[in-house]
């Protein structure tokens, strides 16, 4: 959906290395969400915004920080990338009365 | 138990069957989502429902609050329908969280 972007599409890193994905909507949505997705486990929440600066913890949370210091703009960061944060990560936005919307995917492999 | 729960797992069909995929939950809802999900592909959402029902070209939506539950129907299924589908709670208490079946995966055979 060209309302949201997410880069890289593709990243590879090596253990230990801080990575940062971002991602990047056009839709003034409030609400922004991390997910990662793995075989067997499904969707599951990082991180979610539901404004400026403020942002919450999900389910998966240990390892990873978020940033949004603008509406348009929610970072994913990871500090020092580990294996098992191998992953594909999706971004998502939602307003209060639509459905939600997904960027394509950052595919992550960490080495 | 999850509070979402998908049936079947996985269902493969002719081309032109009739489709259906349910899907229960237990908790609290303000809305239940169905979304797409191409194999290596990204996530489209199909429907976002609160009572009733939904069309869309050939799929339908319909969620029974009562009941706890809402199904997914294609008709004249064609083998670009194969993915998997997902249906997603939202929770009421909890800022607009989704919670997640664990999507059925559907192939449909030419």
């Amino acid at each position: 959906d060209a309302g949201i972007t997410q880069s890289p599409r593709h990243k590879v890193t090596e253990t230990g290395t801080p990575v940062t994905l971002r991602c990047h909507q056009t839709e003034n949505h409030r609400y922004m969400y991390w997910y990662r997705q793995d075989p067997g486990h499904g969707l599951r929440l990082i991180h979610y915004s539901y404004g400026v600066k403020d942002t919450d913890k999900g389910e998966v949370s240990d390892g990873y920080s978020v940033s949004r210091s603008k509406t348009e703009d929610f970072l994913l960061t990871l500090e020092s990338a580990t294996s098992s944060q191998t992953s594909v990560y999706f971004c998502a936005i939602s307003e209060t009365a639509d459905g939600y919307t997904f960027g394509s995917g950052t595919r992550l492999t960490v080495v | 138990k999850n509070e979402v729960e998908q049936s079947p797992q996985n269902l493969t069909a002719q081309e032109g069957e009739f489709i259906t995929i349910n899907c229960s939950y237990s908790v609290g809802i303000s809305a239940l989502h169905w979304l797409q999900q191409h194999p290596g592909g990204g996530i489209v959402s199909l429907f976002m429902l609160s009572s009733g029902k939904k069309k869309h070209g050939r799929l339908i939506a319909t969620i029974n609050i009562q009941e706890k539950h809402s199904s997914l129907h294609i008709t004249a299924s064609h083998p670009r329908d194969s993915a998997v589908y997902i249906c997603a709670a939202q929770d009421m208490d909890s800022n607009y969280q989704l919670i997640w079946g664990a999507g059925t995966k559907l192939i449909i055979k030419p």
